[in-house]
């Protein structure tokens, strides 16, 4: 089974802080992903990677950054954490292969007081 | 039923009944759609999947219809078990070359089952 693993479950930081959330795969996956999952508005893809040190824009992209070092491991960066980015964020992996669904880690739960 | 981009509905069953989840999509060309289902304090779990070449597909208990010709997609649930109440939502992938992983979600069904 695909196992994605999210460091944190809960966390809680201050306004203007910077937060890093750590997202780890155990499938040899090329593709990670970050969304955030907000009440009526669904899922919404802030970054993607599909290799090592290459990175994509999502939908909403602003306030973020991501940092992908190694295949197995992609970070999200809240370079200035602001209150408007208290949400729920899951990371997801998936093949190369087109016909292959994401799998996604268990979300962390972020609270920006 | 569900749309992408529309508010979440929800579906209340009795313990053994069938399930029926919708999802509506708009984009003709997407040609890989994906269930999943999101429990409470958890991530989304994948079920099924289906390819724009098929109409049907079929897993334990769960069945996958795809319609074409009216951009329909649904779920099927047979013998619906307390342990299915959760969020399901659908997604679609259009393959447009590229960065061609990017999948389109809707906003999900909240399944109700009662014993």
């Amino acid at each position: 089974d695909v196992k994605v693993t999210q460091s944190s479950r809960y966390l809680v930081k201050r306004t203007g802080e910077k937060v890093f959330l750590e997202c780890v795969q155990d499938m040899d996956h090329e593709n990670m992903f970050w969304y955030r999952q907000d009440p009526g508005l669904g899922l919404r893809l802030i970054y993607f990677s599909y290799d090592v040190k290459m990175k994509e824009k999502g939908d909403i992209p602003e306030g973020y950054s991501v940092s992908r070092e190694k295949k197995e491991r992609f970070s999200l960066i809240l370079e200035s954490a602001s209150t408007n980015q208290t949400s729920m964020y899951l990371c997801a992996s998936s093949s190369w292969d087109y016909y292959q669904p994401q799998h996604f880690g268990d979300g962390t739960r972020l609270s920006i007081l | 039923g569900e749309s992408v981009g529309l508010h979440l509905p929800t579906l209340s069953v009795q313990e053994g009944d069938n399930s029926i989840i919708n999802c509506a999509y708009s984009n003709s060309a997407s040609d890989y759609f994906i269930w999943y289902k999101q429990e409470s304090g958890k991530g989304p779990q994948f079920i099924i999947d289906i390819r724009s070449n098929m109409d049907k597909r079929q897993g334990q208990r769960v069945t996958v219809l795809l319609n074409k010709t009216v951009k329909h997609l649904s779920l099927q649930i047979a013998a619906t078990q307390p342990g299915d109440s959760a969020v399901y939502f659908c997604a679609e992938n259009t393959n447009s070359g590229g960065s061609n992983y990017k999948l389109t979600f809707g906003k999900g069904t909240l399944l109700t089952v009662n014993p």
